[in-house]
């Protein structure tokens, strides 16, 4: 059975500050997806990472897929207030479409 | 573009009732997939549909059932409700394109409540 791990589970800091967001597993992925979620709605995509070492950034925030494809690291730089969220990892493998979820990890930016 | 509708948005039953979710996919997206999410448990892969057919399943159990129509809208039922039921039932497409495939649009799910 794939699992992913992510870590840490909860995670409160002030606005301005750096934070990184694991997510971790002992089986290859096709890909790998992070999402973020707000309460009361879905998740929304927010990158797909599918190479080895492939590195992506969205403004303040920078993926990275391990070389190996098992892991991956989510990076946020001057976390503000509307970053405050639930982040979740997914991974895929092979060509079957099922998203295997991390447990997700509660960021809240504090002003 | 529309994104992903699902109703109903709320939804109570009691248990032993059975319940039918509805979800519209993305236009041109032909992959509609199905999640529960639970605090417990987190999200959790019920089952994909591809132009009518089921593709991938979830491990739950043969109380929930789906279907995609011709215009990829797609249903899922849950029959002999339990507590345990008790979820947000998220629906995803894509265009599932191998060569450009790139995630899920989710919908804002349906939250079920069992009684």
């Amino acid at each position: 059975t794939q699992l992913l791990e992510q870590s840490p589970q909860f995670l409160s800091i002030q606005e301005g500050e750096n934070l990184t967001v694991y997510c971790n597993s002992s089986s290859v992925f096709s890909s790998l997806q992070w999402y973020r979620q707000e309460p009361g709605e879905g998740p929304v995509l927010l990158v797909t990472v599918v190479t080895g070492g492939e590195v992506k950034k969205l403004k303040r925030l920078t993926f990275q897929f391990g070389d190996a494809r098992k892991d991956s690291s989510l990076h946020i730089t001057a976390a503000q207030p509307g970053d405050t969220g639930l982040y979740l990892c997914a991974g895929t493998s092979g060509n079957t479409g099922k998203l295997i979820f991390g447990q997700g990890t509660t960021l809240q930016v504090k002003p | 573009k529309a994104g992903v509708t699902q109703t109903p948005r709320y939804l109570i039953k009691t248990r032993g009732q059975q319940v039918t979710l509805s979800c519209s996919p993305i236009s041109g997206h032909r992959s509609v997939s199905w999640y529960q999410q639970t605090p417990g448990q987190g999200l959790q892969f019920l089952f994909e549909y591809f132009s009518e057919t089921q593709r991938n399943k979830g491990n739950f159990p043969g109380r929930f059932s789906g279907r995609q129509f011709s215009n990829s809208r797609s249903e899922m039922n849950v029959s002999t409700l339990e507590l345990g039921d008790s979820a947000l039932y998220l629906c995803a497409s894509s265009t599932r394109d191998n060569s450009r495939w790139g995630g899920y649009t989710f919908g804002s799910g349906t939250r079920l409540t069992v009684v």
